[in-house]
């Protein structure tokens, strides 16, 4: 099992530039979420999907869309890309359920705004 | 809304050093708490968590926590850090009625000299 996988690993974009990045788990996983990580701020939902056809704001939801494409695959756009969207990005994934489950993150994506 | 607070950004220790991370959350309610560990360019990897029952919990690498409901604590530590251990650690509450939604700390980068 890959377990949760993003694409691209890094990414350098100019402002205004749109983007989409990819997020895809192979364990069944019900819910998954997308963080970004800034320095000293720790990791920040900004968007997550309940189950499959469901999507609901985080933390931090503005500059950015969400699409649960299947059970597998939860993607996060970038419309128009500003400096303040530099930060390392992280999909995540856990199996739904009465009471809480471990969360499995993937490797993250770089993403730098010029 | 819930927030938690990891003190200490920075820590420097060496071989053999004790360690230990403070976490000091701000839900009144029954929480599950956890402790996340980020090797430089890996994902974050589960260190070990608390639902229920004993407060003092074991993890995996020799890492254990505390969690003290009076001081809205929970403490990571080690009695003998190793080079292995240079990463940055991230204290987490999922709150008893936040689904399966996790508020993360600032992080603690810990570097530890050969």
């Amino acid at each position: 099992n890959a377990g949760v996988t993003q694409t691209p690993k890094f990414q350098v974009l100019k402002t205004g530039q749109s983007m989409t990045l990819q997020c895809a788990q192979d364990m069944n996983h019900n819910s998954m979420y997308w963080y970004r990580q800034d320095p000293g701020m720790g990791l920040r939902l900004i968007y997550y999907s309940a189950s499959e056809g469901t999507t609901d704001k985080g933390e931090v939801p503005n500059g950015y869309n969400v699409s649960r494409l299947n059970k597998r695959e939860f993607s996060l756009r970038l419309e128009s890309a500003a400096p303040s969207q530099t930060s390392v990005y992280f999909c995540a994934s856990t199996t739904a359920g009465t009471s809480f489950n471990e969360q499995f993150f993937g490797p993250g994506t770089r993403l730098t705004v010029l | 809304a819930q927030s938690v607070s990891q003190h200490n950004h920075h820590v420097i220790l060496s071989e053999a050093a004790s360690l230990e991370l403070g976490c000091n959350y701000s839900y009144g309610g029954t929480v599950n708490l956890f402790w996340y560990v980020q090797y430089p360019g890996q994902h974050l990897q589960l260190l070990l968590k608390y639902f229920s029952g004993d407060p003092l919990v074991k993890g995996i690498k020799g890492f254990e926590a505390e969690f003290i409901k009076s001081k809205f604590s929970f403490n990571l530590r080690k009695p003998s850090v190793q080079w292995s251990d240079t990463a940055e650690y991230f204290c987490a509450v999922n709150a008893y009625n936040a689904g399966n939604m996790l508020t993360f700390g600032g992080g603690t980068r810990l570097m530890v000299k050969p």
